[in-house]
């Protein structure tokens, strides 16, 4: 299995920009997971889905950000309008079940300027 | 308090030695706790997970934990350069499957040759 696929690996935007960020899960996984990561606050998630549905979106941080997941084999994370403070590493993890192994994917470093 | 702690780091180990990484936790009935592994540059990957008092062993990692301390850790025996890297404590709310996980923000740990 490939894994957890992440595009782009790499996206540098302007404040005001609109960002969306792509997931592939794995194949057969249906917990699929957006994290965040910065020195500052470390790994922090944002929001899950179980079978295609937003179970737990409490970590949002706020109605910029938004995501869907409208089938098993992709999610994307949008940020519209993009901040300097949204500057971070964004992460797509998925497991099989609830109780199983989150595997992430290489992550999605965005810098906004 | 924050909800999981562990110290920052860097943590400096020689080759060889017993490398020990602390996390505590503030949610007395967590059941579950796992250590991520995540290399520079890299995403976070699961090493070790216990559910019960007492020592877990795998291979020279061996995981400690003490629910009445609200402690869990790490050791990593005959430490190699290899294991240098940040490790990450991750604790499930007791309300939720281990899907929901709140990391602590990681111990960047360094093996000197």
């Amino acid at each position: 299995d490939a894994g957890v696929i992440q595009s782009p690996r790499h996206e540098v935007t302007e404040m005001g920009q609109e960002v969306t960020l792509r997931c592939k899960p794995i194949s057969g996984h249906d917990y699929l997971f957006w994290y965040r990561q910065t020195m500052m606050r470390g790994l922090e998630l944002l929001i899950y889905f179980n079978n295609n549905v937003p179970i737990d979106d409490s970590g949002m941080p706020e109605d910029r950000f938004s995501a869907k997941m409208p089938n098993a084999s992709f999610s994307t994370l949008k940020i519209q309008p993009s901040e300097p403070r949204d500057s971070a590493v964004y992460f797509c993890a998925s497991s099989l079940d609830r109780a199983d192994t989150q595997y992430f994917g290489p992550g999605t470093r965005l810098t906004v300027l | 308090q924050k909800e999981v702690e562990q110290n920052s780091g860097p943590l400096s180990v020689p080759e060889g030695a017993i490398a020990s990484l602390n996390c505590t936790y503030s949610d007395r009935v967590s059941q579950s706790f796992f250590w991520y592994r995540q290399y520079s540059g890299k995403s976070p990957e699961l090493i070790m997970s216990i559910y019960s008092n007492g020592d877990k062993e795998d291979g020279r990692f061996t995981a400690q934990l003490n629910k009445a301390s609200q402690y869990v850790s790490l050791l990593i025996r005959d430490s190699q350069p290899s294991d240098s890297a940040t490790y990450l404590c991750a604790v499930p709310p007791f309300n939720f499957g281990n899907e929901k996980l709140t990391f602590g923000t990681g111990t960047r740990l360094t093996i000197i040759p």
